[in-house]
Parts: C-alpha cells; structure tokens; sequence
C-alpha cells in the first residue's frame, strides 16, 4: 500500500459549485498535514497547513483531518475559475529530518 | 517573486551534455530539497541538505549530482541523462524542524533529447 493515496482526477465543476479534494494515508504517525496548490507551470504554494486532527478554515478554503480515518479533505466553497489547478495533499511524520510525502495531486478545472 | 529562485526554467539538452541547474533561497532556511516531478507520479524526493551537509539520497543515479556549497545555495549536476529524465525539477527549502514547512522554487523544465 503507498503510504499517500489521491485520485488524480481530472475533477471538472461549474464555477460556485462546493469542491471536495481527499486523500488518505497508511502510517498513524503522521502528525502534519498540508495541502499545496500548483498551477500549470508552475512550483507547488502552500494553501493550507493543519497539525494532527480538526479543521483550520481560511476564507474559501476549509481544511479537514480525521486521523481516526486516515483520512484528510480540502473543501473549496463557491469555487472560481482561478481555482483549476492542481491540489497536492503533503504528509510528514513528528521526528526532525523527516521529509514531506506527497499524494499524486488531483487536478481541478472550474469553469465559468 | 517567491523566495526560492530557480535557474533555468527551461532547460534542453542532449544525453552527452553536462549542465546545472541553480537554486537560491533567501528565506533565511537551513535545509534545502531537490524534487523531480513527473507527470501521473507524485513528487519524487531526490536529496535533502541540512546545514550543507546531505542527510538523504533517495537511490538517485550518479548522473544526477547535487552540490551545496552553503545554506542557500543548492545546484544540480546533470551529466550523460536519459530521456526518461525530463521532467520538472523542483528546488525547495524550510527551516528543519518536524513542523515546519516547505517552500518550492517555480521549478527548471528540463527536456533530454
């Protein structure tokens, strides 16, 4: 089993429309969990960052971790245009040196 | 202008040709990343630098060679690749601690013809 696991998609949805973006991961030791955001041609931003389980909310965006689950989502409410790219879920253990694992990315497309 | 710069950002070269590709940061971080992006892969980690020394090679073959002359410097050294390594290659860095993030460079397109 890989250790991050996101559907690549190609998620298509009309602009407004509520997107759900899941990825779900092996290892419980998992304590960080990030969500970045890469446009075509261009290197991965960070978007979203949680510490263990819950939810952090930032305007639009709505990141949520079950880690009873294994399981972590990012909703995008009234989804724009400029929201098609694609959306990497990233994953890191609590112990210094570890690096980020990265899920295979799910490409949106909004359209207007 | 993110605060990890990369150069080229388009790169094409034949198997016999050496090149480099460059990263600067200026986040004040001390651990920088190599990353190779593919498409239908997830991201790759190629190696990781703390504090200039190299603290993780993931099998990467010897035509690929990083170097890391201080905290906010990181090349690349490409020598005699093959096609199935064009890719986009991707420079990134954070400060290293179990929480904190990673910042990526806009990335080098590389083409091996």
């Amino acid at each position: 089993q890989k250790e991050v696991e996101q559907d690549p998609g190609p998620l298509s949805v009309p602009e407004g429309a509520i997107v759900s973006l899941n990825c779900t991961y092996s290892n419980s030791a998992f304590q960080y969990f990030m969500w970045y955001r890469q446009y075509s041609r261009k290197g991965p931003e960070l978007l979203m960052y949680t510490y263990s389980s819950g939810n952090k909310e930032d305007g639009r965006f709505t990141a949520q971790v079950d880690k009873s689950s294994k399981y972590i989502s990012l909703f995008i409410r009234d989804s724009q245009p400029s929201d098609s790219a694609t959306y990497l879920c990233a994953i890191k253990g609590n112990q210094a040196g570890t690096a980020l694992i990265f899920g295979k990315g799910t490409t949106l497309s909004v359209s207007s | 202008e993110t605060g990890v710069t990369q150069t080229p950002r388009h790169l094409v070269m034949g198997m016999t040709n050496k090149k480099s590709l460059k990263c600067e940061q200026h986040l004040g971080h001390n651990a920088m990343y190599w990353y190779k992006q593919s498409a239908k892969k997830p991201l790759e980690l190629m190696f990781v630098y703390n504090f200039k020394e190299q603290t993780e090679n993931n099998s990467v073959p010897s035509r690929f060679s990083p170097e890391c002359p201080n905290s906010s410097h990181l090349f690349l050294h490409l020598h005699t690749l093959q096609p199935e390594d064009s890719a986009l290659y991707l420079c990134a860095s954070s400060q290293e601690n179990p929480g904190n993030t990673i910042y990526f460079g806009e990335g080098s397109w590389l083409t091996v013809v």
